[in-house]
């Protein structure tokens, strides 16, 4: 069974600081996707990046990064330049590829989440 | 392009009613997906919908049912709630087009069972 560990359930950043939320998995299946999502007290999710299990670099979009460590299992996001907005829940996901007619689906297992607080 | 909508927002239930939760996926998405958001459960997957079938389901009780129509909006449904189905029900669309299908989420539905 699939299984995500977010460790860290509160982080701190002091704006314009980076930050690392940490995010180890486990899981049977050579093939999966790791993702990350934020979510404001408004409650909607807001994906932020992804990893393919085999991608060789590790995934980068704007001011996220995936430090993705496929030996140790690990996926954690780094927030560069930390803005007072970032301020939210995080949460990493996992998504076990199960392929029909050549496109991946399937559930997404979600970690307990990290509460990010930039101050300023 | 419209993003994801759900409706009702916000939705008020005593124990023993049901309720229908609708979910109106971004134009062109196939895929719908429904999650559980508690906290103390955290978020769990309820069930994935494609192409008018359901494709996964996750471990929820049957009084959880869902449904998903021909234009891919997707109603989900709960019988004799339960103090416990207090949370907030998001729902997701994916275009399946694309290598990872990236889930796009909806505002959510908050549901308070009394």
């Amino acid at each position: 069974a699939q299984k995500i560990t977010q460790t860290q359930p509160g982080m701190f950043v002091q704006e314009k600081e980076a930050v690392t939320l940490d995010c180890t998995y486990d899981t049977s299946d050579p093939s999966y996707g790791l993702f990350w999502y934020k979510q404001p007290s408004s409650g909607e999710m807001i994906f932020l990046i992804y990893q393919g299990s085999y991608d060789q670099q590790n995934a980068t979009e704007g001011r996220y990064s995936l430090n993705f460590q496929k030996a140790r299992k690990s996926a954690n996001l780094v927030i560069s330049a930390s803005q007072l907005g970032d301020s939210a829940m995080y949460f990493c996901a996992m998504r076990e590829d199960n392929y029909a007619g050549g496109t991946s689906y399937g559930k997404l297992t979600f970690g307990q989440g990290t509460i990010l607080t930039v101050h300023p | 392009k419209a993003g994801v909508t759900q409706t009702p927002r916000y939705l008020i239930k005593t124990r023993g009613q049901q309720v229908t939760l609708s979910c109106s996926p971004i134009s062109g998405h196939r895929s719908v997906s429904w999650y559980q958001q508690t906290p103390g459960q955290g978020l769990q997957f309820l069930f994935e919908y494609f192409s008018e079938t359901q494709r996964n389901k996750g471990n929820f009780p049957g009084r959880f049912s869902g449904r998903q129509f021909s234009n891919s909006r997707s109603e989900m449904n709960v019988s004799t709630l339960e103090l416990g189905d207090s949370a907030l029900y998001l729902c997701a669309s994916s275009p399946r087009t694309s290598a990872y299908n990236e889930q796009f989420f909806g505002p959510g539905t908050r549901l308070t069972v009394l």
